[in-house]
């Protein structure tokens, strides 16, 4: 198992580029999660899907956009990149979403937005 | 928004020295507290989940207490070694479908 891969690793975009960051997983979770870490913030969630098809807003859903189309892939979309987008962004999942379940990372996408 | 807060924000130690630091969340609604380790350059990866006041569980050299009544948990490392190195993160959950968590506790053991 691969479990969580994201791509690219590091992208630099200039303010206005549009870019999607691509995270997949093997593990037939039905959750999955998108994270930003910023310094010294801790991780801020974005936006989670229960399942293929369904998605929600995190805590900072603003400027982004996801698609759950297969319980595989839940893609991460920055239309109009801002300063403010610059960050690590990590992809999560989970089995059955239960409180007590573990979140499986990804490596995690280094943006910076210049 | 619920907060959570670490400390403390950073910690050097020298190899050998036993260390804790601490996870403080809102006492109330309280269902679950996550520990992660997160090496630099890699993924965050699961220490502990905990769910009941007084749990203490174990791996290896590092453990983790919890009081759900004051709302605090404790990271503890005894003899810390070089590849302990990582920001330590701890998550919480209050019956949500959402881990909130606080801003990392970075160590840095010295050889």
């Amino acid at each position: 198992n691969a479990g969580v891969t994201q791509t690219p690793k590091f992208r630099i975009l200039k303010i206005g580029q549009s870019m999607t960051l691509q995270c997949t997983q093997d593990m037939n979770h039905n959750y999955m999660y998108w994270y930003r870490q910023d310094p010294g913030m801790g991780l801020k969630l974005i936006y989670y899907s229960v399942g293929a098809g369904i998605t929600d807003k995190g805590e900072v859903p603003n400027g982004y956009n996801v698609s759950r189309s297969t319980t595989e892939d839940f893609p991460l979309r920055l239309e109009l990149a801002a300063p403010s987008q610059t960050s690590v962004y990590f992809c999560a999942s989970s089995n059955e979403g239960r409180l007590t379940d573990t979140q499986y990372f990804g490596p995690g996408t280094r943006l910076t937005v210049l | 928004i619920l907060n959570v807060e670490q400390s403390p924000q950073s910690l050097h130690v020298q190899e050998g020295d036993s260390t804790n630091f601490t996870c403080s969340f809102p006492s109330s609604n309280f269902y679950a507290l996550h520990w992660y380790r997160w090496e630099t350059a890699k993924s965050p990866e699961a220490l502990f989940v905990m769910t009941l006041n007084g749990d203490e569980k174990k791996k290896g050299r590092i453990s983790a207490t919890l009081n759900t009544k004051e709302g605090y948990s404790y990271l503890y490392i005894k003899g810390s070694q070089p590849e302990d190195s990582a920001t330590y993160l701890c998550a919480f959950n209050n019956a949500g479908n959402m881990l909130t968590f606080g801003g990392g506790t970075r160590l840095m053991v010295k050889p």
